[in-house]
């Protein structure tokens, strides 16, 4: 089964300056799907980016890029020019590509990173 | 366009009474999931649909019940509530994997405590 880790709890960061949140999983599928997703204090779970394990272009939105490297199983996200705005907990999430066995529906969640913005 | 609603949005519940949460979506996704989110838990699945009349259960089923008798509706039952689910509450939904659109739309969760 896949699992999803995230090994940084809370994290802060000044407003305008840079902050990488950490992921790492555990599959032995070769294709896959990673989603950062975002739950700031309404509790909505508002998707952050998407990345396809097949493209080994890193995906950007904006403020927001990863770091995705395959063989490591890692999956960071960073913040550029953080806002009071991105105050929030993000959750890393693996979905699988593979059909074999019926797992390809779900999406496996790490446990959180509450990320708090300075002023 | 409403997404995925859930319904309702509050509850508290005495201990050993039932309740049903409902979940609605109008995308047309096949697919369908109840999670729970507890502090430091993450989120971790209860139960999930693949579609119309399917159901699985997930890794946290004990204690749920679901049904999917409508392809937009997915329903969560309690039947008889205990304190340890007491939690927060989110329903899902997706589509299969032969669209790219792969993530999952997220309703915007019951809080529910039983007490």
């Amino acid at each position: 089964a896949q699992t999803v880790t995230q090994s940084q709890p809370e994290m802060s960061v000044q407003e305008a300056e840079t902050v990488t949140l950490s992921c790492t999983y555990d599959t032995s599928e070769s294709d896959y799907y990673l989603f950062w997703y975002k739950q700031p204090p309404s509790r909505q779970m508002i998707l952050v980016i998407r990345q396809e394990a097949y493209k080994q272009q890193n995906a950007t939105e904006n403020r927001f890029s990863v770091n995705f490297q395959k063989a490591a199983k890692s999956f960071s996200l960073k913040i550029s020019d953080s806002q009071l705005g991105d105050a929030a907990m993000y959750f890393c999430a693996y979905r699988s590509w593979e059909t074999s066995g019926g797992s390809n529906y779900k999406l496996t969640f790490g446990k959180g990173t509450l990320l708090t913005v300075n002023p | 366009n409403a997404g995925v609603t859930q319904t309702p949005k509050f509850r508290v519940l005495k201990t050993g009474q039932s309740m049903t949460l409902l979940c609605a979506q109008d995308m047309n996704h096949e697919y369908m999931y109840w999670y729970r989110q507890d502090p430091g838990m993450g989120l971790r699945l209860i139960h999930y649909s693949v579609g119309e009349g399917t159901t699985a259960k997930g890794e946290v089923p004990d204690g749920y019940n679901v049904s999917r008798l409508k392809k937009q509706n997915f329903l969560l039952g309690l039947e008889s509530a205990a304190p340890s689910q007491t939690s927060v509450y989110f329903c899902a939904s997706s589509y299969s994997r032969e669209f790219m659109n792969t993530e999952a739309f997220f309703g915007q969760g019951t809080r529910l405590t039983v007490v």
